[in-house]
């Protein structure tokens, strides 16, 4: 079956810096996330992204955040100048078309340590 | 505002014998509800779904869950349960049919198996 990828599996930083994450969605799909998970908290949306724009972003999702999708196959998500709370697994996820009956699919995250 | 709520931070149960993780949300309208597997190191990955019909829903791995409106619940069920079925557990749902709406997530239940 088809998966999402994520690279790097672990990223570690120092506060301040600029850090991009990056995400191979599934081929043909049209929806694409940003969830994050902070160690022993849920997991929280960050924002969606579809046709070229954000669809929707929660509060999390400020100016420091920043998504793109630069080709046919990358989605990347760039955090311009990490923070220590920044510090948690990323998730991406991805999406056929509208009302897709098996929800999102996710990748096996980034974990992101920020000192 | 929607939301979800795993009561239990941790299920124990012995292998053979049948399990329940309990969810419960809070949505206006109508509800899609997820429950999404977490293992170690890995991503998170979808178990079944509700979107309507049939209350009882079957899924990956043995899984069920039943869905039922009064009690606004989702609870996660299977007959007998394997040491492999070990893992966090994270109830979901969706508000609204389209992809692009986000998935709210619970605070994940961690089941553990013993032989």
């Amino acid at each position: 079956e088809p998966e999402v990828t994520q690279t790097p599996s672990h990223q570690v930083t120092q506060m301040g810096q600029e850090v991009i994450l990056r995400c191979v969605p599934i081929s043909n799909h049209l929806y694409f996330y940003w969830y994050r998970q902070i160690l022993g908290q849920k997991v929280e949306f960050l924002v969606s992204f579809y046709n070229n724009e954000i669809s929707e972003k929660s509060e999390i999702f400020d100016d420091q955040f920043s998504v793109e999708r630069p080709d046919g196959s990358n989605f990347t998500l760039k955090i311009r100048s990490t923070k220590l709370e920044d510090s948690a697994m990323y998730f991406c996820a991805s999406s056929p078309q509208s009302g897709s009956f098996r929800g999102q699919f996710f990748g096996p995250g980034t974990r992101l340590t920020v000192l | 505002a929607q939301s979800v709520a795993q009561p239990e931070d941790q299920v124990n149960v012995a292998e053979g014998n049948p399990l329940t993780v309990k969810c419960t949300y809070s949505v206006s309208g109508n509800p899609y509800l997820f429950w999404y597997v977490q293992y170690p190191n890995r991503g998170l990955q979808f178990l079944l779904k509700y979107i309507t019909g049939d209350n009882l829903v079957k899924g990956s791995y043995g899984f069920e869950a039943e869905f039922n409106k009064s009690q606004t619940s989702f609870h996660l069920k299977k007959p007998s349960a394997l040491v492999s079925d070990s893992a966090l557990y994270f109830c979901a749902v969706r508000q609204g049919y389209s992809s692009a709406s986000k998935i709210i997530f619970g605070s994940g239940t961690r089941l553990s198996i013993r032989p």
